[in-house]
């Protein structure tokens, strides 16, 4: 079945410092969510990229959709301690209802 | 309020014993999901709902686990003859339509400790 591998699994960062997390399928996807989950929280929809190579932007998260839909990223520039939390990438099961979400990389930030 | 409602916030039984949870979608969502989220771990679909249609049961790990939606809003999920491996954190989300874009809503969740 659909499989989503989401990377690094967990990493700490200083205060400013940037932060990227990974998500690589083996299949096309029709496109691709991230979620955010802070500690003790519930997920909560951040973005949908849906175009071969798109790019959006969220203050300073920047999301981006790889060219061949295979693969996605999100990084943060300048993390701040607000920033932490989970992330998750989330894609729905070819062809179903089935929402795939990947393991999340857990961000820690040191003030 | 206006966001998924879910109850209980916590539960804790014995082992062998049935529970319910409920979950309580965002007014006019046609769709409802639940997951399971184990300490530290990621989102596991269980089951999904959309309007009328039959139910996606493909993530229901056992034939313990069931779930209802009745009159197309509040959904009850039941595990019965519950097992020490079903504690975990349930979180229930809905979305508009269902659709393949739409962002999901999640609820707090339920946590669920079995003893």
């Amino acid at each position: 079945g659909q499989q989503v591998m989401q990377i690094p699994q967990y990493q700490h960062v200083q205060e400013g410092e940037d932060f990227t997390t990974y998500c690589n399928s083996s299949t096309t996807l029709s496109n691709i969510q991230w979620y955010k989950q802070r500690p003790g929280g519930h997920p909560v929809f951040l973005i949908q990229l849906v175009k071969s190579g798109e790019v959006k932007k969220q203050k300073r998260l920047t999301f981006q959709f790889g060219e061949a839909k295979k693969n996605s990223s999100l990084h943060i520039t300048a993390t701040q301690t607000t920033d932490v939390g989970t992330y998750f990438c989330a894609v729905r099961n070819t062809g179903g209802f089935k929402t795939i979400f990947g393991a999340g990389t857990r961000l820690f930030v040191k003030a | 309020g206006a966001g998924v409602s879910q109850s209980p916030s916590n539960k804790v039984t014995e082992k062998g014993k049935d529970v319910e949870l409920r979950c309580d979608p965002i007014s006019g969502h046609t769709a409802l999901y639940w997951y399971r989220q184990s300490l530290g771990q990621g989102l596991e679909f269980l089951i999904y709902f959309q309007g009328n249609s039959a139910p996606d049961k493909s993530g229901l790990p056992s034939d313990r686990f069931s779930a209802e939606r009745t009159g197309g809003s509040v959904s009850t999920l039941t595990i019965q003859r519950t097992q020490q491996e079903d504690s975990a954190v349930y979180l229930c989300a809905s979305s508009l339509l269902g659709g393949v874009g739409e962002p999901q809503h999640f609820g707090d969740g339920t946590r669920l400790s079995i003893l």
